[in-house]
């Protein structure tokens, strides 16, 4: 049973390019949410996504933005790159968009560095 | 708003001593409250939860978690700290009177067991 798989693992890119970071949900999960962990800090929402639409999205500007396919896998884009979006990139999976009984479940990330 | 607040940067502890990791938080509902465990160049794993009932909760590899309403405290406890334990701890609250589910953590603490 595939868990989480996020890809790619580590990117390097240069302020002002945009970037695609990409995610698979563990199966049988139908929602994917997206966080943001800057080095030393917990991890912080940017947005969710359920039946291929935003459902909740944290406090990031409109250059992070993202979509979900019908297979329920998932991409983040970063437009207009900033040195301050260097971070680890998190995918989590869950069943539903709301059910406490299934917490999320986490990729290895997408480790992000902007030059 | 919720939030959370690990007081503590880094705890350390001898291996077969018992180990505390703290944690407080703050939402305005009712809490769904989250421990998990990130191993270096990985993502975050699942640890255990508390969203009502018994306010001990038990979970993966020994550990277990005490929620105090009156104190707005999670901390995590295990009896018997083992040295493979070392790994960066976070928090995570979710309030439970809102849709959706997304996790709110803390700073995040590293444990440290010596042998």
């Amino acid at each position: 049973d595939a868990g989480v798989t996020q890809s790619p693992t580590h990117l390097i890119k240069t302020r002002g390019q945009q970037v695609t970071l990409r995610c698979s949900p563990k199966s049988g999960h139908d929602t994917v949410s997206w966080y943001q962990q800057a080095l030393g800090q917990g991890p912080q929402f940017i947005f969710q996504y359920y039946e291929e639409e935003e459902r909740q999205r944290g406090n990031f500007p409109d250059r992070f933005s993202g979509h979900q396919f019908p297979n329920y896998s998932s991409e983040l884009n970063v437009n207009a790159l900033l040195l301050g979006d260097s971070a680890l990139y998190l995918c989590a999976s869950s069943l539903g968009p709301s059910s406490y009984n299934s917490p999320l479940h986490f990729g290895n990330g997408t480790r992000l560095t902007v030059t | 708003a919720q939030s959370v607040a690990q007081p503590e940067d880094q705890v350390n502890v001898a291996e077969g001593n018992p180990l505390t990791v703290k944690c407080t938080y703050s939402v305005s509902g009712n809490p769904y409250l989250f421990w998990y465990v990130q191993y270096p160049n990985r993502g975050l794993q699942f640890l255990l939860k508390y969203i009502t009932g018994d306010n001990l909760v038990k979970g993966s590899y020994g550990f277990e978690a005490e929620f105090n309403k009156s104190q707005t405290s999670f901390h995590l406890k295990k009896p018997s700290a083992l040295v493979s334990d070392s790994a960066l701890y976070f928090c995570a609250v979710r309030d439970g009177g809102n849709a959706g589910n997304m996790l709110t953590f803390g700073g995040g603490t590293r444990l440290m067991v010596k042998p």
